[in-house]
């Protein structure tokens, strides 16, 4: 197994741009597709991320994901931030039978 | 709309049992793979089982692999997680998700408590 390692948390102001990584532990980022999730507290997780840089519909354009095999990470990038998007946010893979969750960054918009 | 409802939480001694189920309506419940997911208090998102779309195939994470069973019943829309040897670490907050690779949709939650 390969495990997903995020920072535990960020911090930004409203309108501003901030990047979330997700690096992988072994094999290739680019083996197997990345999602991400947001979860608001007391709510369940949503996907604002699939296949690596689709975004689901009705999430806004400024959500979006991108691999880089250099860094063997994946990052989502969230621009214009609201306060709205104060949020727990989780990327995830699968390898042939796991499916594998980074531990989660909490994202601070202040 | 997609509704994943799951039931049958609770608190259970410490090598206890329990049966959780998810009731989906709103999709295609018969041609997509079911997961069960988990979140401890406090802690991050882990994910537990699979079971593929018509039953054949089941994964379990190695955290409760020879402890919990995956099933579905398509003919109800039904999906249920039979939990048995139960640990103080499996305290957490159940979701069902449907999906294959990753999880499309989710359901609320169902907060299982391993206590004495």
């Amino acid at each position: 197994n390969f495990m997903l390692t995020q920072p535990h948390s960020v911090s930004e102001s409203p309108g501003k741009t901030v990047t979330i990584s997700c690096t992988r532990s072994s094999g290739s980022i680019a083996s197997s597709y990345v999602q991400w999730y947001q979860q608001r507290p007391g709510s369940s997780p949503t996907t604002v991320i699939y296949e690596d840089n689709q975004r689901p519909s009705g999430v806004p354009d400024r959500f979006s994901g991108s691999i880089d095999s250099s860094s063997n990470s994946a990052s989502l990038t969230i621009s214009g931030l609201k306060t709205e998007d104060e949020a727990d946010y989780y990327c995830q893979s699968y390898d042939t039978i796991n499916r594998i969750f980074g531990g989660g960054t909490k994202l601070t918009v202040l | 709309q997609v509704q994943l409802v799951e039931s049958g939480g609770g608190v259970v001694q410490p090598g206890g049992s329990l049966r959780l189920s998810c009731a989906a309506s709103g999709f295609t419940f018969r041609t997509y793979g079911m997961h069960w997911v988990r979140q401890a208090p406090g802690k991050g998102l882990e994910w537990v089982a699979f079971i593929h779309y018509n039953g054949d195939k089941k994964y379990y994470a190695d955290s409760v692999k020879g402890r919990f069973t995956i099933s579905r019943d398509n003919s109800k829309n039904m999906l249920d997680l039979q939990m048995n040897s139960l640990r103080a670490e499996d305290t957490a907050v159940y979701y069902c998700a449907a999906g294959i690779e990753w999880f499309d949709y989710w359901g609320q939650g169902t907060l299982v408590t391993v206590s004495s």
